[in-house]
C-alpha cells in the first residue's frame, strides 16, 4: 500500500523568505504526484502536479515542486512566500497509469508573518 | 478547470437522523468519484470509491451500512450517514476525475468544497 509522509507539520516564516515543504512516498511503481493547497475556510485546490517528463513541475502562485525518483521524494518550494500563502499544504499521490485514489500526506500548516 | 459542488455545505442534525450530502460535476461527467473525511487538523482519509452503475467500494475500517453510497448519473453521487452519532461529526469531501477511465486527463482529480457534519 502506497504511504506519504509530510515531515514539517508546521512552518512558521516570515514574508519573502523561501520555503521547501517535503514530501517523501512510499511505492516502487509508477505514480502521479499532487500539491494541493487549502486555505483557511476554502475548498482543495491543485499548485501542481506531475505524471511524467521533467521533474521539476512549475505550479500556480509561483510554486514549483522537483521529482527525485532516486529519493521517492516530491518537495514544494517557493522562493519567497507571501502572506497570503498561508494555508495547509497536501501532497498526495496515486498509482500513474489511470485514476485511482490518492493517498494524502498528513498536512503542513504554514504561516506566514506578516 | 472542472467544478465539482456539493450541497449542503453545512448540516446540524441529532443523534440517529440520517443526513444525505450530495456530490455534482458540473460541467463534466465523472463515472467515478471519491468520498473523503477530514478530520480537524489531519489529512484527508478516503472512504469509498463510488462508481456509476454498480456499488460503491469501501475502505478497511468503513461501515458500508452506515455510510450508504448511490452513483446515480454521471453528474451526481450522493452520501448517507445513516443513524448520525456525534462520533460521525466531520468535514466530507468528495472529489472527482475528468475524464474517461484510461485517459490521460483521468488521473487528475477535482475536488468539492466540503461539507461540515456536526452531530448533536
Amino acid at each position: 500500500a502506497q504511504s506519504v509522509s509530510q515531515h514539517n507539520h508546521h512552518v512558521i516564516l516570515s514574508e519573502a523568505a523561501s520555503l521547501e515543504l517535503g514530501c517523501n512516498y512510499s511505492y516502487g511503481g509508477t505514480v502521479n504526484l499532487f500539491w494541493y493547497v487549502q486555505y483557511p475556510g476554502q475548498h482543495l485546490q491543485l499548485l501542481l502536479k506531475y505524471f511524467s517528463g521533467d521533474p521539476l513541475v512549475k505550479g500556480i502562485k509561483g510554486f514549483e515542486a522537483e521529482f527525485i525518483k532516486s529519493k521517492f521524494s516530491f518537495n514544494l518550494r517557493k522562493p519567497s512566500v507571501q502572506w497570503s500563502d498561508t494555508a495547509e499544504y497536501f501532497c498526495a499521490v496515486n498509482e500513474g497509469g489511470s485514476a485511482r485514489q490518492l493517498t494524502f500526506g498528513s498536512g503542513t500548516q504554514l504561516t506566514v508573518l506578516p | 478547470g472542472a467544478v465539482v459542488s456539493q450541497h449542503p455545505s453545512r448540516v446540524i442534525c441529532k443523534s440517529g437522523t440520517s443526513v444525505k450530502i450530495e456530490c455534482r460535476s458540473l460541467d463534466f461527467q465523472a463515472t467515478t468519484m471519491f468520498w473523503y473525511r477530514q478530520f480537524p487538523k489531519k489529512s484527508l482519509m478516503l472512504m469509498a470509491t463510488s462508481n456509476e452503475g454498480s456499488k460503491a467500494t469501501y475502505e478497511q475500517g468503513v461501515e458500508k451500512d452506515k455510510f450508504l453510497i448511490n452513483h446515480a448519473s454521471l453528474t451526481l453521487s450522493t452520501l448517507t450517514v445513516t443513524s448520525a452519532h456525534p462520533e460521525d461529526s466531520s468535514f466530507y469531501i468528495c472529489s472527482a476525475p475528468p475524464g474517461l477511465a484510461g485517459s490521460f486527463s483521468y488521473n487528475e482529480q477535482f475536488f468539492g468544497p466540503g461539507t461540515r457534519l456536526t452531530v448533536l
